[in-house]
């Protein structure tokens, strides 16, 4: 089975600073992971993902994340917050055919002036 | 990435109507879409996997009769939320994939935010 855990409901950062919002992950296969971005009332943006290739991952925004599989985690970085990153984020895991995705709950990002 | 769009994005409706929500792929062919409700501060659940053609596979606790869910060609898939009554006002939001294989990847919709009044 499948099951995602994001550690801290809630980050806040001033802008400029260190981003590191925490996603461990559970599954009985090599998962497909993956880092989405929610704004205020609208969909999923698709930050960055991992395929089984390389196990940093490079995404949009200047956001990355390293797969770790000794410790079962994919944590998303970025080195300086800009007020604009402020919004919802979400880890997720898939199965190789993207069937059914798995979300942890969320972490709301706020990055202070 | 290619282009999955929900229609509306949001509706008002009241306690005993039915609402029809849409969700199309606009630059592929999407052999599987799924069907997902968001509660207000909560995460994404997965309520339903339509496969082009076939009946949905609802996740347990899904009531069927009441989320219908129709995916009649490659591109367009419907919900519709039967009888809503307050506690459905949520966030639905769809995704769609194209032929399953390694690299078939799965998108996401905006999202349609419903409430029942």
């Amino acid at each position: 089975a499948q099951s995602v855990t994001q550690l801290g409901s809630h980050v806040s950062v001033s802008e400029g600073a260190l981003v590191l919002l925490r996603c461990n992950y559970s599954s009985s296969v090599p998962p497909y992971l993956f880092w989405y971005v929610q704004y205020p009332n609208q969909g999923l943006q698709l930050l960055l993902k991992y395929t089984s290739a390389a196990t940093l991952v490079k995404g949009i925004n200047g956001f990355e994340a390293e797969f770790k599989k000794s410790e079962t985690s994919f944590h998303l970085t970025k080195p300086s917050a800009h007020m604009s990153d402020a919004a919802e984020y979400f880890c997720a895991v898939s199965l190789y055919n993207f069937n059914k995705f798995y979300f942890g709950s969320g972490t709301k990002l706020n990055v202070k002036p | 990435g290619a282009v999955v769009s929900q229609h509306p994005s949001w509706v008002i409706c009241k306690s005993g109507t039915s609402v029809k929500i849409e969700c199309r792929s606009l630059d592929f062919q999407a052999t599987t879409m799924f069907w997902y409700r968001q509660f207000p501060k909560q995460s994404l659940m997965l309520m339903a996997t339509s496969n082009e053609g076939s009946k949905a596979t609802y996740e347990q606790g899904v009531e069927k009769d009441k989320f219908l869910i129709n995916h009649a060609s490659l591109t367009l898939s419907t919900l519709t939320v039967t009888s809503a009554h307050p506690e459905d006002s949520s966030f639905y939001i769809c995704s769609a994939r194209g032929r399953a294989g390694v690299g078939t990847e799965a998108f996401f919709g905006q999202g349609t935010r419903l409430t029942v009044v």
